[in-house]
């Protein structure tokens, strides 16, 4: 079956500029996630939903991040103001209820702030 | 201190050989272990997960736990040059939802 699905795959943007990334889970899954992997600080934890619950921003490093989940679906993550710091690669994970099952991540978007 | 510690080698082995990473973590709350593959740029995919101490085994890998040491392993068997890649070190806590990962081991396996 399909995967978890990112889009775009690479984002070049100029600092200060907006940028949306998007996110399709695993049809069915209920958990959805979002980490960071850059070169200096490994892979980090952002968001995290599941269902209808309040979503666990403790990741989110900024007031400049935010992330939505429409439908129980589709997420998408927006970095506002974006700086050169924000430059690495933006994963994606789903799982079928919580934390503890087996996470699925996506390819990820890699961003460049210039 | 980071929560998860692990050397990012990076570690280079001759085909066949028997590639050994390992991870120590600082947090006695961490219950449930994984081990992912990361391919350059490609996401992360699962390749063994364990939640107690002791040994696990799947075809040529084998997943190691020792709790009370904080310590978790994962071993390769007759290693192929397909097998290069970035290793990460994954752990949640038992009520958690976000993985703590070690920075991963590089792995170059020589033809």
């Amino acid at each position: 079956g399909a995967g978890v699905s990112q889009s775009p795959s690479n984002k070049v943007t100029e600092k200060g500029k907006d940028v949306e990334l998007r996110c399709d889970p695993i049809s069915g899954h209920t958990a959805l996630y979002w980490y960071r992997q850059s070169l200096g600080q490994g892979l980090e934890f952002l968001i995290y939903f599941q269902g209808n619950s309040a979503p666990d921003k403790s990741g989110l490093p900024s007031d400049r991040f935010s992330a939505e989940r429409t439908g129980g679906s589709v997420s998408t993550l927006t970095i506002q103001r974006t700086q050169q710091e924000d430059s690495a690669v933006y994963l994606c994970a789903s799982s079928s209820n919580r934390g503890a099952d087996t996470q699925y991540f996506g390819p990820g978007t890699r961003l460049t702030v210039l | 201190q980071k929560e998860v510690e692990q050397d990012p080698g990076p570690l280079s082995v001759p085909e066949g050989a028997i590639v050994s990473l390992n991870c120590t973590y600082s947090n006695s709350a961490f219950q449930y272990f994984m081990w992912y593959r990361q391919y350059s740029r490609k996401g992360p995919e699962l390749l063994m997960y364990t939640y107690s101490s002791g040994n696990k085994e799947d075809g040529r890998f084998t997943a190691q736990v020792d709790k009370s040491s904080k310590y978790i392993s994962l071993f390769i068997r007759d290693s192929q040059p397909s097998d290069s890649a970035t290793y990460l070190c994954a752990i949640i806590k038992a009520a958690g939802n976000k993985l703590t990962f070690g920075g991963g081991t590089r792995v170059l396996v020589k033809p």
